[in-house]
Parts: structure tokens; sequence; C-alpha cells
């Protein structure tokens, strides 16, 4: 069946260094990809987005890869900060409305 | 401008019994998902509701249903609880017609005793 998983379950990082986050994808009709970042009692946040006629888009601090011949997808975090310690979450769009998220990977930045 | 809100925060149930949690959409959006979420999991999609009608639905059983108003907030109702309903209950808004960003809810925790 469709699913979206993550490769990696923890990052550990220093305050400063870059972050890559990444993401397997088994839809290849998948037409939307988002990141959403999640902290302790709090709903997903909404970080970055890409359409699938993309192969890469830049945000604030932020860039989203995307590889359709291997359906893989990366979530970059530039100059990784302490506030950006959370559970990240790539999730898959294709049937107008119904996300599909992985399990998550745990990012823990250092100080 | 208010974000998705839900209520309520945390609820405890006993199992058998029935429950429902609100939603109320970010201004502007008129589309209302619901997701399950279980510790240490990805959310899992419920269902979906536009225009007061249910357009989309996940691997859930009938237990679970739910409802949109014409303001449209809208309702998730669970009936004869299971242990394994324990989660976060998460509402997503969404206004499809411009894009398929949808924006989260703090969530309900709900614990099934």
């Amino acid at each position: 069946g469709e699913s979206v998983g993550l490769h990696l379950p923890t990052l550990s990082v220093q305050e400063g260094d870059n972050s890559i986050i990444n993401c397997a994808y088994s839809n290849s009709a998948s037409d939307y990809f988002i990141w959403y970042k999640q902290e302790s009692g709090k709903g997903p946040q909404f970080i970055i987005d890409i359409r699938s006629n993309m192969d890469k888009r830049q945000g604030q601090r932020v860039t989203v890869l995307l590889n359709k011949t291997v359906k893989h997808l990366s979530l970059q975090i530039a100059a990784t900060q302490p506030g950006d310690s959370a559970v990240y979450f790539c999730a898959e769009n294709n049937q107008g409305g119904k996300l599909i998220f992985g399990q998550g990977t745990e990012l823990s930045v250092k100080p | 401008d208010a974000g998705v809100t839900q209520s309520p925060t945390h609820l405890i149930k006993t199992r058998g019994q029935q429950v429902t949690l609100r939603c109320s959409p970010k201004s502007g959006h008129d589309t209302v998902s619901w997701y399950q979420q279980a510790l240490g999991q990805g959310p899992q999609f419920i269902f979906q509701y536009y225009e007061e009608e249910e357009r989309q639905r996940g691997n859930f059983p009938d237990r679970f249903s739910g409802h949109q108003f014409p303001n449209y907030s809208s309702e998730l109702n669970v009936n004869a609880l299971l242990l394994g309903d324990s989660a976060l209950y998460l509402c997503a808004s969404s206004y499809p017609h411009e894009g398929f960003e949808q924006y989260f809810g703090p969530g309900t925790r709900l614990t099934v005793t």
C-alpha cells in the first residue's frame, strides 16, 4: 500500500550546523509533498511544501529537495538552532486532501 | 487572525463510552480534516469534510463519524470507545481552491481507560 517513511528516526546536530532529514515515499503518483514540524504537546506546524513538477524549493533557512526518480524527499535546515528541536514529518498528498504521514524524525540540537 | 482551534484539550473516557471532539477552522478555510496520532507515530487520516459532507475517508471503522456545520466548524464522534482509541486527535483546515496546505490545531488528547 501507500506509505511514506523516514530513513532515520533520530538526528542529533550541533547548534549552527546544517541538518538534513530524509524521507522516502512509495506512491509515484503523488503530486504534492509537505514537511511539518511538531513540538511536544502541539499540533504539526507547516514548514514548506513542494509540488512534483519541482526539484527544489527554498524558504527561510529551509530547503526541500525532491528526487522523483528514486522517490526521495529531503529537508535541509541551515544554521540549526535550539528552537529547531522537534519531530519532523514528511507527508504526501495525492488525493486532494488526504495526507499520508511518515513516522517522523526527532531532531535534537546540542548547544 | 485565529488559527485552528480544538476543544477540549484533554479528555478521559471509559471503554464503551462515546466522545465528541470539536474543531473550528482557520479563518477563510472551508475544509476540515481529522487525524488520529498515536504516541510516537505520524498522524493517520480519518476523514475530510467539505460543504457539510464527508468527502474522503481513511481506514477507520464506522464508530468514527463526523459532522460539519454551515460555519465550517466540525465535530468528530467516536462511539463504543476502545483502549486503542487513546491518541491525540488533530483537526486540520484548508482552502483547497488555492492549494493543498493544511493547518493543524493543537489537538485533543483522548485517554480511554
